[in-house]
């Protein structure tokens, strides 16, 4: 069982938009700590997506965006294309375990 | 271009140990804080533990905690986990991975680099 709650599965039509929430406590997403997403291709390691809730790093599209209410947060994927066919992560800091806890993934498929 | 290459996995006994490197190249490895992350089977990742640049704080995870040791050698650029009394449950492929930020005291950042992993098999 997973500190941050994700969503096993997402799925969406190309060209469309789904958003994939992280559910988290005052421990973690609810206090200060940031909240990261990483996106996993089969085979390969994770790929930095945001950074700092709402950060993109260089060469990451628009299509992606972050963003954190309260004790939750998320990402949003507009514009689907066939290769945003992968698993997502979402991570932050935990205070009351003093450590980085993960969402437990959720798997995007484009329909 | 930044490159981090793991090594030091294998089959090990229940109750055994192994030690594993991390060599990194293509950025200042002494101004970053570095973790190692393990990715079990058909799961996500898990954090294991977190040591500042400088090798001055260190921080572990719950599930391998007075099990593992992180360390560095900035001289060497070189990243190490040692770990003992492995379980069954251990069994994964274990990364190192890069701050994306500068000389943090705490594991809060986001990772911009990850290793390929070296596959540890704890069996029992």
């Amino acid at each position: 069982q997973s500190v941050l709650t994700q969503p096993p599965s997402v799925s969406g039509a190309p060209g469309h938009m789904v958003t994939i929430s992280c559910t988290g406590s005052t421990s973690n997403i609810g206090a200060i700590y940031d909240v990261h997403w990483y996106q996993q291709l089969p085979g390969a390691v994770p790929k930095l997506l945001i950074y700092g809730n709402f950060n993109r790093p260089s060469g990451v599209p628009d299509r992606f965006s972050g963003s954190k209410s309260g004790s939750s947060a998320s990402l949003a994927i507009t514009g689907l294309q066939a290769e945003d066919e992968a698993d997502y992560y979402c991570q932050s800091y935990d205070s009351s375990l003093d450590g980085v806890v993960f969402g437990g993934g959720t798997t995007l498929t484009v329909l | 271009q930044v490159h981090l290459v793991e090594s030091g996995g294998g089959v090990v006994e229940r109750g055994g140990s192994l030690r594993l490197s991390c060599v990194a190249s293509g950025f200042t490895f002494s101004s970053y804080g570095m973790h190692w992350v393990r990715r079990a089977p058909g799961k996500g990742p898990e954090w294991v533990a977190f040591i500042r640049s400088d090798g001055s704080i260190k921080y572990y995870g719950d599930s391998l905690k007075g099990r593992v040791t992180i360390s560095r050698d900035n001289s060497k650029n070189t990243l190490y986990l040692q770990m003992n009394s492995l379980r069954a449950e251990d069994t994964g492929v274990y990364s190192c991975a890069k701050d994306l930020l500068v000389e943090t005291d705490a594991p809060a950042s986001a990772y911009d680099f990850w290793g390929q992993g070296t596959l540890v098999t704890v069996s029992s």
